[in-house]
């Protein structure tokens, strides 16, 4: 079973853009809502989070919107760079324990 | 501060063999975990520990996967025999405990290919 679904699976954006990655969750007891940033080679570093006490979260150009009444939750990522290039995981988590998302591809083009 | 650490990065194995990888975590996080990612999906939990106590382990292969985490430390990870669906790379990551916290610091992971 599938505790969060994440779409779209890849994604390109011309430099400038502005990246949007979904996520969608039915646990309404997840506490934690953290993004995960992974380039090739390499493990999963967090980008940003958000608690579901909160609507919308901002660090730099990456935002997270959060819609507690759907269940949902997604990453913008605006003035995308190609250094942005890198796989996207969403992720909740209740009690340290953590479900990711299946990951976007991002391709970011110059 | 040092990361989470893992070896071997690289291991290839016949399918029935077996293999171990080795994890340290971050200095005074208690609580680490291994995860299985296979090519294109996102990591799998398979076994949470706090300390040398084991939270959660019920999607672990127990057939043929084992893990341990002597001293509330360091932690390695077992597959015998393996089989062609385990290729994938084995994530350990750790994290303080500490409810409001909640960051996982991953290691590069250990990347298992079997023939």
């Amino acid at each position: 079973q599938q505790q969060v679904k994440q779409s779209p699976q890849s994604l390109i954006v011309q430099k400038g853009g502005i990246s949007i990655i979904n996520c969608a969750y039915e646990n309404t007891a997840f506490d934690y809502f953290p993004w995960y940033q992974q380039f090739p080679g390499k493990g999963p570093a967090l980008l940003i989070a958000i608690r579901p006490d909160v609507s919308e979260k901002k660090e730099g150009r990456f935002t997270i919107s959060f819609n507690k009444s759907a269940k949902q939750f997604s990453l913008h990522i605006m003035d995308s760079q190609p250094g942005d290039s890198a796989t996207y995981f969403c992720a909740a988590s209740k009690s340290n324990q953590f479900y990711f998302g299946t990951g976007t591809s991002l391709t970011v083009i110059p | 501060e040092a990361g989470v650490a893992q070896s071997p990065r690289y291991k290839i194995i016949e399918k029935r063999q077996s293999v171990a990888f080795w994890c340290n975590p971050i200095s005074g996080h208690a609580t680490l975990y291994w995860y299985q990612q296979i090519l294109g999906q996102g990591p799998k939990l398979l076994i949470q520990f706090q300390n040398n106590g084991v939270v959660d382990d019920s999607q672990l292969p127990k057939d043929r996967f084992s893990a341990e985490r002597l001293k509330g430390v360091d932690s390695t990870l077992k597959i015998q025999p393996a089989k062609l669906e385990d290729s994938a790379v084995y994530l350990c990551a750790s994290s303080l405990v500490r409810v409001n916290t909640g960051e996982l610091f991953f290691g590069e992971g250990s990347r298992l290919t079997v023939l």
